[in-house]
Formats: structure tokens, sequence, C-alpha cells
């Protein structure tokens, strides 16, 4: 079955450093999306990747999406306090319906 | 814009009893999705349905869950019997077709 996996596991950075969190796919992904969830809530959606190759920025943060389609990264340029939690890849397999969730990166920033 | 309530937040339960948990979706909606997670890890989807119909329901115990969506607004989910490893987050979510997903806050189930 398809498995979406994560690395690192936990990060621990200082306040202003940058922090990178990678996704790879056991297969190729139509897309892939992005959530972050805080300690204590639920996932929240960050962005959606279609194209291979495709770069998205969003203020701090860099997504891509690999050019074979089953590897994605999340680049967080100068971290703040606010960026704690917990980052999921959820990839979907071509064809398919249903996201499989990756196992998460919990970032946690050091004031 | 509202957006995806559940129902209760919080559960204690014993070993081999039951425990329902609801969703309401954000208004038009037609995915909707359940979502056990347990602690640490990510979400893993246990049914998607399509308006009132069971997409996906791949990942679901079927032999202690079950999952129905009435009118193809609001769910339920339903375990009967609980185990302990039953213990987790229970997330409902909903979308538009293949769209990003608005999750709930979740029920924390505790069996013990």
């Amino acid at each position: 079955g398809q498995q979406v996996m994560q690395i690192p596991q936990y990060q621990h950075v200082q306040e202003g450093e940058d922090f990178t969190t990678y996704c790879n796919s056991s297969t190729t992904l139509s897309n892939i999306q992005w959530y972050k969830q805080r300690p204590g809530g639920h996932p929240v959606f960050l962005i959606q990747l279609v194209k291979s190759g495709e770069v998205k920025k969003q203020k701090r943060l860099t997504f891509q999406f690999g050019e074979a389609k089953k590897n994605s990264s999340l680049h967080i340029t100068a971290t703040q306090t606010t960026d704690v939690g917990t980052y999921f890849c959820a990839g979907r397999q071509t064809g398919a319906n249903n996201l499989f969730f990756g196992t998460g990166t919990r970032l946690t920033v050091i004031p | 814009e509202a957006g995806v309530a559940q129902s209760p937040r919080y559960k204690i339960i014993e070993k081999r009893q039951s425990v329902a948990f609801w969703c309401n979706p954000i208004s038009g909606h037609a995915t909707l999705y359940w979502y056990q997670q347990i602690l640490g890890q990510g979400p893993k989807l246990l049914i998607q349905f399509q308006n009132n119909g069971v997409v996906d329901d791949s990942q679901l115990p079927k032999d202690r869950f079950s999952a129905e969506r009435l009118k193809g607004v609001d769910s339920t989910l339903k375990i009967q019997p609980a185990k302990l490893e039953d213990s987790a987050v229970y997330l409902c979510a909903s979308s538009w077709v293949k769209r990003e997903q608005f999750f709930g806050p979740g029920t924390r189930l505790t069996v013990l």
C-alpha cells in the first residue's frame, strides 16, 4: 500500500534559524497537500501542489514538489515561535480519491 | 462561514462499551472524512463519503466500527465494542471534491 514518510520526525531550532521538512512517497502522486497542526489543535490546510517541479511561496514558507512527483519539501525561513507545531504532508495517489497523511515533523522553536 | 462541528469533544469509556461521534460538515461540502489520529502519528483515514455514498472504507475495522452519513450532510461514527487501542482523537473533515480539507476540532477518546 501507499506510504508517505517524513523526515525528520522532530526538529528543534533557535528562533530565526531556518527549518526544512521532507516528504517521500512510495508511489507517484497526483498532488500533495501540506497541513499544520498546532499542539492540541487540528490540522489546518496550508497549500496544494499539483505540477511536477512546482514551487510555491507563502511569506516565509516555500513548498516544492519533486520532478518525479514522489517527494516534496517545506522550508521555513527565519522561524518564529508562531511556527511551532507539527507539519504534515498528505499525498493523493494518481487515480485515487483519498489522501495519505505523512508521519509528520514536529517543530519546536526556542525563543 | 461556520467550520466543521464535532461532538462530543472528549469521551472516556471502558473497554467493550460503545461510543458514537457526530460531525456536521461545512455547508455545501460534498465530501466528508473520518480520521483516526493516534498520539504522535498522522491522521489515518477511516472512511470517506461523497454525498451519502461511501467512497473509501478500506481502513475501517468493520467488525467494530461503523459510519453513516444520512441525507448527505451530518455523519456519525460508532465504535462497538471499544478496545484499548481505539484511544485516539477522531477527526472529521469536509471538502469540495478533491480540494483542501477543513478539519473539525476532533473528539478525544480514552478507552480504559
